[in-house]
């Protein structure tokens, strides 16, 4: 069953660096979306990206914040400049379409700022 | 604004039937999904409801009525590797089809 794959597992990194979380949406799907968790809270909505372009974003998806897809299989959320609470599990998923289809998560990037 | 609500935690014993709740709050309603989440690992989806009435699919069915905001989640004949949290999402036309979610029943199968 085709899934979508994200890397790395786990991404230690220092206060301020910028890191870049990677995902293969499942290869039919139109639609795709970051979302994150941070330890024992709800998952968030980030970013969704239609068309090569945001579809839509949350107030949590601010200006340290891009996504793109630089080709014609990867989906990428940069993270500029990285503070202590971005500390979270990122998810990236993807969906046929937006309306009736269910979305399919990645396994998740733990990201831990230091 | 969205708010969801779920009970936090719920216990139950390996072949009995659970019900988890869910009532939502918002602008707008393009369908109520349930996902599970095992510990550390990512959401896997269970099910999808946009009319009323009940999906059944194998020991899984969700319920819902659009009137009252209210969704369950029933699982028959429990098994230990149903130990996870089970989260209830809502899709929104009005903020852009995302996905909302509540913080998750964490439900706890026992011998």
């Amino acid at each position: 069953e085709p899934e979508v794959t994200q890397t790395p597992s786990h991404q230690v990194t220092q206060m301020g660096q910028e890191v870049i979380l990677r995902c293969v949406p499942i290869s039919n799907h139109l639609y795709f979306y970051w979302y994150r968790q941070i330890l024992g809270q709800k998952v968030e909505f980030l970013v969704s990206f239609y068309n090569n372009e945001i579809s839509e974003k949350s107030e949590i998806f601010d200006d340290q914040f891009s996504v793109e897809r630089p080709d014609g299989s990867n989906f990428t959320l940069k993270i500029r400049s990285t503070k202590l609470e971005d500390s979270a599990m990122y998810f990236c998923a993807s969906s046929y379409w937006n309306s009736n289809q269910p979305q399919h998560f990645g396994d998740g990037t733990r990201l831990s700022i230091l | 604004g969205q708010n969801i609500d779920q009970p936090t935690e719920m216990t139950a014993t390996e072949g009995a039937i659970v019900q988890i709740n869910c009532t939502y709050q918002t602008s707008g309603f393009n369908g109520l999904f349930w996902y599970q989440q095992h510990a550390g690992e990512a959401p896997t989806f269970l099910s999808y409801n946009v009319l009323d009435g009940l999906e059944e699919k194998g020991r899984f069915s969700s319920f819902l009525s659009r009137s009252k905001g209210y969704s369950y989640l029933l699982l028959k004949e429990l098994q230990m590797k149903d130990s996870a949290s089970y989260l209830c999402a809502v899709r929104d036309p009005n903020a852009g089809n995302m996905l909302t979610f509540g913080g998750g029943t964490r439900l706890m199968v026992k011998p």
